[in-house]
């Protein structure tokens, strides 16, 4: 298994331009989300999805989109990308059973810079 | 929301100590807490979850006190090898039946050779 990965490692955008992070996961996992980590600072979570056609917004969701079209992809849209949004952006997928969260497993991460 | 902190923002332990990283949070209902390692440049990745109905948790080299009386969880890591020079956090879930994980500021852990 390749676990969770992410497209682009690296990414600069001009304000106002707009971008889709990718993300893909091969573990048959139920739920994807989507986090942003500032300098110095703990994971904040953007979106999440507890599985195909269904999204949901986390902690700090203004500038970004989701979708979810297949349990496998979960891309995540800046439409007007501001300079507030340089960031590392991570991906990550758990899987619910019997109403049992397990452990959410984390991509490499995407590091946009905003200029 | 969730406030989640950490105690101390880096530690340093001589290789072979024992470490103590510590974590605070403020929602009395949460129930499932997790500490993950975070290497320069990548992803976090889990070392050991605990949930609320337990107090202690033990894996290999480490283990997980909860204590729900004062919100309080630390990761004890045995023999602290260079290897696990890293940044630990502790992420809590909000409440039962979501799977939105608050995560603290982390702990810079460095082991001196």
């Amino acid at each position: 298994n390749a676990g969770v990965t992410q497209t682009p490692k690296f990414r600069i955008l001009k304000i106002g331009q707009s971008m889709t992070l990718q993300c893909a996961q091969d573990m048959n996992h139920n739920y994807m989300y989507w986090y942003r980590q500032d300098p110095g600072m703990g994971l904040k979570l953007i979106y999440y999805s507890v599985g195909a056609g269904i999204t949901d917004k986390g902690e700090v969701p203004n500038g970004y989109n989701v979708s979810r079209s297949t349990t496998e992809d979960f891309p995540l849209r800046l439409e007007l990308a501001a300079p507030s949004q340089t960031s590392v952006y991570f991906c990550a997928s758990s899987y619910r059973t019997g109403g049992i969260h397990n452990e959410q497993f984390f991509g490499p991460g995407t590091r946009l810079t905003v200029l | 929301g969730e406030s989640v902190g950490l105690h101390l923002p880096t530690l340093s332990v001589q290789e072979g100590d024992n470490s103590i990283i510590n974590c605070a949070y403020s929602n009395s209902a949460s129930d499932y807490f997790i500490w993950y390692k975070q290497e320069s440049g990548k992803g976090p990745q889990f070392i050991i979850d605990i949930r609320s109905n337990m107090d202690k948790r033990q894996g290999q080299r480490v283990t997980v006190l909860l204590n729900k009386t004062v919100k309080h969880l630390s990761l004890q890591i045995a023999a602290t090898q260079p290897g696990d020079s890293a940044v630990y956090f502790c992420a809590v879930r909000g409440q039962t039946g979501a799977n939105n994980l608050f995560f603290g500021t982390g702990t810079r852990l460095t082991v001196i050779p």
